[in-house]
């Protein structure tokens, strides 16, 4: 069975500040890796994805993510955050074996001026 | 860019009557997914399709639930019989041929049972 586990639900921080958003995941099988975010009122939208290769993935808008095998972790880091980041972020995990992405419940990330 | 596509925006329904929420998935795409998004809540898999049948289901997905790909472009879910606790927002999803691993989402359908 597969879970993931985002630990916070609510991250305010300044704008150009860094951050970073933690994920968690368990699985009993190879997955494939997510960042997806949604802006209010809209559908998700991929970040970044981990497949295989290099840990550190680099997405769109300035983000990154690290796969860290040992630690069953891929935290999303940004440097620096502008106002536009404002959103809510969802990792999701897609086992190697079947065609379900399990989500975590989201990160509400609040960047303040 | 090509999307997924979904209509309504928003459906309010009352309850024990069918809703029909409708998506159009990327033209190309061969797996077509479902997903809600209760408030507040994850978002979590209700049923995947593929070649023209269910490949997954979950436990949420009973037999008040159908889809179908009716025409070759249109993917629906329907809903039998709706109930208050199917509030949430919908989510259709589908990814390219032979390369299942990143999933490209609709907007989303808000629903509202009153």
């Amino acid at each position: 069975a597969q879970s993931v586990t985002q630990l916070d639900s609510q991250v305010p921080v300044f704008e150009e500040a860094p951050v970073e958003l933690r994920c968690n995941y368990s699985s009993s099988v190879s997955v494939y890796l997510f960042w997806y975010v949604q802006y209010p009122n809209q559908g998700l939208q991929l970040l970044l994805k981990y497949l295989s290769g290099s840990t550190l993935v680099k997405g769109i808008n300035g983000f990154e993510a690290e796969f860290n095998k040992s630690q069953t972790s891929f935290h999303l880091r940004k440097p620096s955050v502008h106002i536009s980041d404002t959103a809510e972020y969802f990792c999701a995990v897609n086992p190697n074996t079947g065609n379900q992405f399990y989500f975590g419940t989201g990160t509400s990330l609040t960047v303040i001026p | 860019e090509p999307e997924v596509t979904q209509t309504p925006s928003h459906q309010v329904t009352q309850m024990g009557q069918e809703v029909i929420l409708r998506c159009v998935p990327i033209s190309n795409h061969l797996y077509f997914y479902w997903y809600r998004q209760i408030l507040g809540q994850k978002v979590e898999f209700l049923v995947s399709f593929y070649n023209n049948e269910i490949s997954e289901k979950s436990e949420i997905f009973d037999d008040q639930f159908s889809v179908e790909r009716p025409d070759g472009s249109n993917f629906t879910l329907k809903i039998r019989s709706t109930k208050l606790e199917d509030s949430a927002m919908y989510f259709c999803a589908s990814t390219r041929p032979s390369m299942n691993t990143e999933a490209f989402f609709g907007q989303g359908t808000r629903l509202t049972v009153v």
